[in-house]
């Protein structure tokens, strides 16, 4: 099967613009989230999404980012006004399980890195 | 508050050396822990999920709720598992099964 798959794989930006990523999960998962990766870190979950609904962006710094995911198969996550502190990798998973269930494995995007000057 | 700790940035070994990289999680419930790995210039995925008491490449690890670790160990260590290796905490039953990762230990083994 397709694994996840994230565009654009590179994005160069300066401070104040705008951009966004897109995120196609495998087909069938329902569950789809994106994470913030940040040179040195793990992974940190900015937003989770089961089938078209938000489930948890309680770490979504709402004021600055977005997140959809129209008909329940694609998302996009969005940055406006960009800062330098947003540089970092974002990632994108999908899980076929439902949220909360006991199988929770976890199928990783290639990840978008997004440098801000 | 959840929290996985990775002590080691970095852990250096020599081929056929054991290996162990240390995990230690702050939960108050009952958690689900995992180990994710990177392999250079691949992707993240999992290696292992300790409900599943399996070994997978050789590695094995063990939840201890009195020590709250959940370290990840192989007897002789390959050239080929050099990678990023990451610690994860699913709060099962509570938040939706979120990832908390830790910040990952850099393993390197050397010929």
């Amino acid at each position: 099967e397709a694994g996840v798959a994230q565009s654009p794989r590179y994005k160069i930006i300066e401070k104040r613009q705008s951009v966004a990523f897109w995120c196609n999960p495998i087909s069938g998962h329902a569950t789809l989230y994106w994470y913030q990766q940040i040179l040195g870190q793990g992974p940190k979950l900015l937003i989770q999404f089961q089938n078209n609904g938000v489930v948890d962006d309680s770490q979504l710094p709402k004021d600055r980012f977005s997140a959809e995911r129209l008909k329940g198969v694609d998302s996009t996550l969005k940055i406006q006004p960009a800062k330098l502190e947003d540089s970092a990798v974002y990632l994108c998973a999908s899980s076929p399980g439902l949220a909360g269930g006991l199988y929770n494995e976890q199928f990783f995007g290639p990840g978008t890195r997004l440098t801000v000057l | 508050a959840q929290r996985v700790t990775q002590p080691e940035k970095l852990l250096s070994v020599f081929k056929g050396a054991p290996v162990e990289l240390k995990c230690n999680y702050s939960y108050s419930g009952s958690p689900e822990l995992f180990w994710y790995v990177q392999y250079s210039r691949q992707r993240l995925q999992l290696l292992l999920r300790h409900i599943s008491r399996e070994s997978i490449k050789g590695f094995t690890a063990d939840l201890n709720k009195g020590e709250t670790s959940f370290h990840l160990k192989k007897p002789f260590a390959q050239e080929e598992d050099s990678a990023m290796y990451y610690c994860a905490l699913s709060a099962y039953g509570g938040s939706q099964g979120n990832l908390i990762f830790g910040k990952g230990t850099k393993l390197s083994v050397k010929p």
